[in-house]
């Protein structure tokens, strides 16, 4: 697509759900990104996938998430037992490639959590 | 290690120049990164520059780069009230994958 795009675009749960994240990333686009953005904060890194491996998740914060990528497409991030400091807005990037840093990367909009 | 960091708030009336600073830890940084966040929305990329130039310039954008003090800053010229967002320095860390390690973000207020 035109570009990245995230689903949904909001999200209130009870606490202790699981919740889904969908990343659609720019078509072509082999490096895809998870970021955490709390209210009033910076953002924080989860995990990055190049293509379908992920050789670095050691921002996810717990073993209740858990993220995977199909191919060079489609990415979930997953949030189990969803706790209240899990709301948040999560943030989807993609990049054409590692090591084109000077691309820098395309983010979606983001999906806005609510644990209740 | 990876830290980055930004003023939290920066207020200035429409017309001025806005200067926002950042400064960042790794030294082996490749690329630097000058993102804008409008309410509601996600991070738009508004420029970047290598770490062996001293300074960018695009339009209203001017990067100036000091590798020795590991001091990035934005100047925007002529501010306008669809300047006011958060602005996100970031950099690539070098050590950890191609991941951007993003600053804590600076609001940018412009008043009439």
């Amino acid at each position: 697509g035109a570009g990245v795009s995230q689903s949904p675009s909001n999200k209130v749960t009870e606490k202790g759900k699981d919740v889904e994240l969908r990343c659609d990333p720019i078509s072509g686009h082999t490096a895809l990104y998870w970021y955490r953005q709390r209210l009033g904060q910076g953002l924080e890194f989860l995990i990055y996938f190049q293509g379908n491996s992920a050789p670095d998740k050691s921002g996810l914060p717990s073993d209740r998430f858990s993220a995977e990528r199909t191919g060079e497409s489609v990415s979930t991030l997953t949030i189990q037992r969803t706790q209240q400091e899990d709301s948040a807005v999560y943030l989807c990037a993609s990049s054409l490639a590692l090591g084109r840093a000077n691309y820098g990367y395309t983010f979606g909009s983001g999906t806005r959590l609510t644990v209740v | 290690g990876e830290d980055v960091e930004q003023s939290l708030f920066l207020s200035v009336r429409e017309g001025d120049s806005s200067v926002i600073n950042c400064t960042y830890t790794d030294s082996s940084s490749t690329y630097l990164y000058w993102y804008k966040q409008e309410p509601g929305a996600g991070l738009q990329l508004l420029t970047y520059i290598f770490s062996n130039m001293d300074m960018k310039q695009d339009q209203r954008l001017t990067v100036l780069l000091n590798k020795k003090d590991k001091h990035l800053s934005l100047r925007i010229a002529d501010t306008q009230t669809g300047d006011s967002a958060i602005y996100f320095c970031a950099e690539i860390f070098t050590g950890g994958g191609n991941k951007l390690t993003f600053g804590t973000g600076t609001q940018l207020k412009v008043e009439l």
